[in-house]
């Protein structure tokens, strides 16, 4: 089954202490990107990849850190999880990032920091 | 940079009315705009899209309109159902200039039977 996993899907940390949220796909995608989604501001884009070792900061990348060194996985880093980072998190990918491409999203991972 | 505001923030219809979702961004360079919908508690999904070379676009009971000249762009959602009830996000995208995808703030919609 085609599909976008991420773990874990619920996290609850503590201020400072590094952590990583996992994604993968199976679908071959070269376009992977990360989300936060916050009440009332939509989803706003961390980072995205369109391709192998290929990144670039979205709207909102500060505190964040990603990698791609693997086609399938594009790991989101929080070296020192801050309060503010409290959010909802989703990965999405695609195809190639190219316009008319159905960008599937994974379940999400919901983190609190405290 | 882009930005994309979306109104009205909350949408309540009855059963069987008719939905309008609008859609402004910034960028005039922007040519992709698709619309997402979100269930409670599930991943966001897309419904439908245009292009900035393309006026309209029909799928069966939604359409999406883009206005280039106004730089807006509208959900139009006929003959609403209770499942329809969802929060719908637009969002922009300019594939000239970095491949990043800006989302509005995201349209509540209910629809009451």
């Amino acid at each position: 089954e085609a599909q976008v996993t991420q773990n874990p899907r619920y996290l609850i940390t503590v201020t400072g202490k590094k952590l990583t949220v996992t994604c993968s796909q199976n679908m071959n995608h070269e376009y992977m990107s990360w989300y936060r989604q916050d009440p009332g501001l939509g989803l706003r884009q961390i980072y995205y990849s369109m391709n192998v070792e290929v990144t670039d900061k979205g709207d909102v990348p500060e505190g964040y850190k990603v990698s791609r060194k693997e086609k399938r996985n594009f790991p989101l880093i929080l070296e020192s999880p801050s309060p503010n980072q409290t959010s909802l998190y989703f990965c999405a990918s695609s195809l190639k990032g190219l316009a008319g491409e159905t960008q599937y999203f994974g379940p999400g991972t919901r983190l609190l920091v405290l | 940079g882009e930005n994309v505001e979306q109104h009205p923030s909350t949408l309540s219809v009855q059963e069987g009315d008719s939905a309008v979702i609008k859609c402004t961004y910034s960028d005039s360079a922007s040519n992709y705009f698709p619309w997402y919908k979100q269930e409670l508690g599930k991943r966001p999904q897309l419904i439908i899209d245009i292009r900035s070379n393309v006026g309209e676009k029909k799928d069966q009971r939604i359409a999406v309109t883009l206005n280039k000249t106004a730089k807006h762009f509208s959900l139009h959602i006929t003959e609403t159902q209770p499942e329809d009830s969802a929060v719908y996000f637009c969002a922009a995208r300019n594939y000239n200039a970095g491949n990043m995808l800006t989302f509005g703030g995201g349209t509540r919609l209910m629809v009451k039977p």
